[in-house]
């Protein structure tokens, strides 16, 4: 099976603007999750996405949002662009049971705002 | 809300030695999984290894075990015969087990950096 993708997998952007970034999961996979890692904070919970579905949120303002396709692929958006959003973007799939439970991470977006 | 700490923001070992890595967390539920997840330098996530809080027994996977203390809400990650490939940096991860459903979220420690001494 092929892994978790996402694109792009570097972005520049300026501050004010807004950015989409889009995660395939493992075929198979309904649970996206992403997390947002920088060196200050480590590495944050941002959203999981189920069967189209946000199930779950982390402590991020409204700027930050995301949605899932029908395929089980996976956008985040975020708005407003700040210098602290400049940030690795992980994204990872799942399977949602199971005693082999395990998140599978994809290679990540870095994001660099000016 | 759960915590993790690592203590250690970095180790070294001299390779084929033993390394133990610290994790310790914080949660009031009795059913969770642990994880330590492993991130070169390449960026990619990837599991090392995983411990189901019910099952009293040890994890191991080839040369990395973990102690697993539950009272002590403890978890270290030991590495066995070290190898250049093992530099990385390592987090330990929870994963709460409430519901089966919604609870896909792993709250991160902040990493070990694990550098390997030929």
């Amino acid at each position: 099976k092929a892994g978790v993708t996402q694109t792009p997998r570097y972005l520049i952007k300026t501050r004010g603007q807004q950015v989409t970034l889009s995660c395939s999961p493992i075929s198979g996979h309904r649970s996206v999750s992403w997390y947002q890692q920088t060196p200050g904070q480590g590495l944050q919970f941002l959203f999981e996405y189920f069967s189209e579905t946000q199930r779950n949120k982390g402590n991020f303002p409204g700027r930050f949002s995301g949605r899932q396709f029908s395929n089980s692929r996976s956008e985040m958006n975020v708005s407003t662009l700040e210098l602290g959003d400049s940030a690795l973007y992980l994204c990872a799939s799942s399977e949602t049971s199971g005693s082999n439970y395990e998140q599978y991470f994809g290679p990540g977006t870095r994001l660099t705002v000016t | 809300a759960q915590t993790v700490t690592q203590s250690q923001p970095e180790m070294s070992v001299q390779e084929a030695e033993t390394v133990t890595l610290s994790c310790t967390y914080d949660t009031s539920e009795s059913d969770y999984y642990l994880f330590w997840y492993k991130q070169p330098p390449s960026r990619q996530m990837i599991l090392v290894i995983r411990q189901e809080a019910y099952k009293q027994q040890n994890a191991t996977e080839n040369r990395f075990s973990v102690n697993f203390q539950k009272a002590a809400k403890s978890f270290s990650l030991k590495i066995s015969d070290s190898q250049l490939g093992d530099a990385a940096m390592y987090f330990c991860a929870y994963r709460s087990l409430i519901s089966n459903f919604g609870n896909e979220k792993l709250t991160f420690g902040t990493g070990t950096r694990l550098t390997i001494i030929p």
